[in-house]
């Protein structure tokens, strides 16, 4: 089993819709929790940290549920740019923080 | 803007050069880390530094040698590589003891002849 899975892509959404990605992790020992996004060819960007309380960031919504050990995001009134690839990463402190990452989920926003 | 510098921002080198990639980062952070990339792949840890030493090596080949000669900067230096080397190299830092996200930089390409 992976350490980090995510849902398969890619999801194919006009624009305005609302999409959500679901993400689960198996080390109950994990610390931190994120969402970034890449591009195609860039690098990784941080959207959003996630708290077990929950947090928005304008349209981005993000969940998690440490009981369960599962994460979302809901991107709500999709944008053609919100169209790139979206890791689920979760992190453990050792001193340093060691990521682990899924393998990423590809959105497509067309018009 | 990314807050992490990587240069050069390409590369293409035969298997017997010798060559270095450069990161620099002024936030302050201790914890410096390399990480390699393939296509349709997430980042994948190569090697972790804590305050200047190494902590972690994920049991990359030698012909990968990872520097920190001071706290802004990170160097991998790179020497009879091969084709299966090619991919992007990514920088990232963050505090250390902390559950702050890392910041990364936006990578060099290298391709591998």
């Amino acid at each position: 089993r992976k350490e980090v899975e995510q849902d398969p892509g890619p999801f194919n959404v006009p624009e305005g819709a609302t999409v959500a990605f679901n993400c689960t992790y198996s080390n109950s020992a994990s610390q931190s929790f994120f969402w970034y996004r890449q591009d195609c060819r860039k690098e990784p960007k941080l959207l959003m940290s996630v708290y077990s309380s929950g947090n928005e960031d304008g349209r981005f919504t993000a969940q998690l549920n440490r009981a369960s050990q599962y994460i979302s995001l809901l991107i709500r009134d999709s944008k053609l740019s919100d169209s790139a690839t979206y890791l689920c990463v979760v992190g453990l402190n050792t001193g340093f923080q060691k990521l682990v990452f899924g393998t990423g989920t590809r959105l497509l926003v067309s018009p | 803007d990314t807050e992490v510098t990587q240069t050069p921002k390409h590369l293409v080198m035969g298997m017997t050069n010798k060559k270095s990639l450069k990161c620099e980062q002024h936030m302050g952070h201790r914890a410096m880390y390399w990480y390699k990339q393939k296509a349709k792949k997430p980042p994948e840890l190569m090697f972790v530094y804590s305050y200047e030493k190494l902590s972690i090596n994920e049991s990359v080949p030698s012909r990968f040698s990872p520097e920190c000669p001071n706290s802004s900067l990170l160097n991998l230096h790179l020497h009879a590589l091969q084709p299966e080397d090619s991919a992007l190299y990514l920088c990232a830092s963050s505090p250390v003891g902390s559950n702050q996200p890392q910041h990364f930089g936006d990578g060099t390409r290298l391709s591998i002849l």
